[in-house]
């Protein structure tokens, strides 16, 4: 069974512009997850999507993230425009059932550096 | 609301001794207390998770944890340590009271194992 999958595994761009993360969530898994861990500080929840609703967006910093899922499948968590402040970890997880027991499966994360 | 505390920034044991991760929480109900673990350049992997029952609870690769409600702690064990151990390590928490899906992560403890 392929695990999660995020792409690209590094990006670095300048102030002002434009990022998109990609996380493909395993497959038949419902719900998904974006994380984000600033330097050496702890994870943090960004949001949660049911299929393609959002089900819990309260850890999202401000209106400069937007994130997508689409037909329930991949999803996009898009930088628009980026800040310094937002260099970063960014992880995604899936879990197949939700609720507060259910294990969360985390892909590899992608490394956001905005110079 | 839910939080962790990894007191240590950093744990350095030598091989084939016993190691110990610290981990305490602070929830309003009942918790469910998580294990991950992150490898160089890789995701976290899920190692263990508290949900009910026996305070001792084993996971992936040797670890254990135990759950003590007295002092609000879920200690990650190992009996003894490979060099292959060494790697950043995360507690995490939910809130039985609220079965959200905001998981709470402590800043992390990076393990290192010495021949």
């Amino acid at each position: 069974e392929a695990g999660v999958t995020q792409f690209p595994s590094h990006s670095v761009i300048e102030k002002g512009q434009t990022v998109t993360l990609r996380c493909d969530p395993i497959s038949g898994h419902d719900n998904l997850y974006w994380y984000r861990r600033v330097m050496g500080k702890e994870i943090k929840f960004l949001l949660h999507f049911v299929k393609e609703s959002k089900q819990d967006e309260s850890g999202m910093p401000n209106n400069r993230f937007l994130a997508e899922r689409t037909g329930g499948t991949y999803s996009t968590l898009k930088v628009q425009p980026a800040e310094l402040e937002d260099s970063g970890v960014y992880f995604c997880a899936s879990s197949p059932i939700g609720g507060a027991s259910d294990t969360q499966y985390f892909g590899p994360g992608t490394r956001l550096t905005v110079l | 609301a839910q939080s962790v505390a990894q007191p240590e920034d950093q744990v350095n044991v030598a091989e084939g001794n016993p190691l110990t991760v610290k981990c305490t929480y602070s929830v309003s109900g009942n918790p469910y207390l998580f294990w991950y673990v992150q490898y160089p350049n890789r995701g976290l992997q899920f190692l263990l998770k508290y949900i009910t029952g026996d305070n001792l609870v084993k996971g992936s690769y040797g670890f254990e944890a135990e759950f003590n409600k007295s002092q609000t702690s879920f200690h990650l064990k190992k009996p003894s340590a490979l060099v292959s151990d060494s790697a950043l390590y995360f507690c995490a928490v939910r809130d039985f009271l609220y079965n959200n899906n905001d998981m709470r992560f402590g800043a992390g403890t990076r393990l290192t194992v010495k021949p």
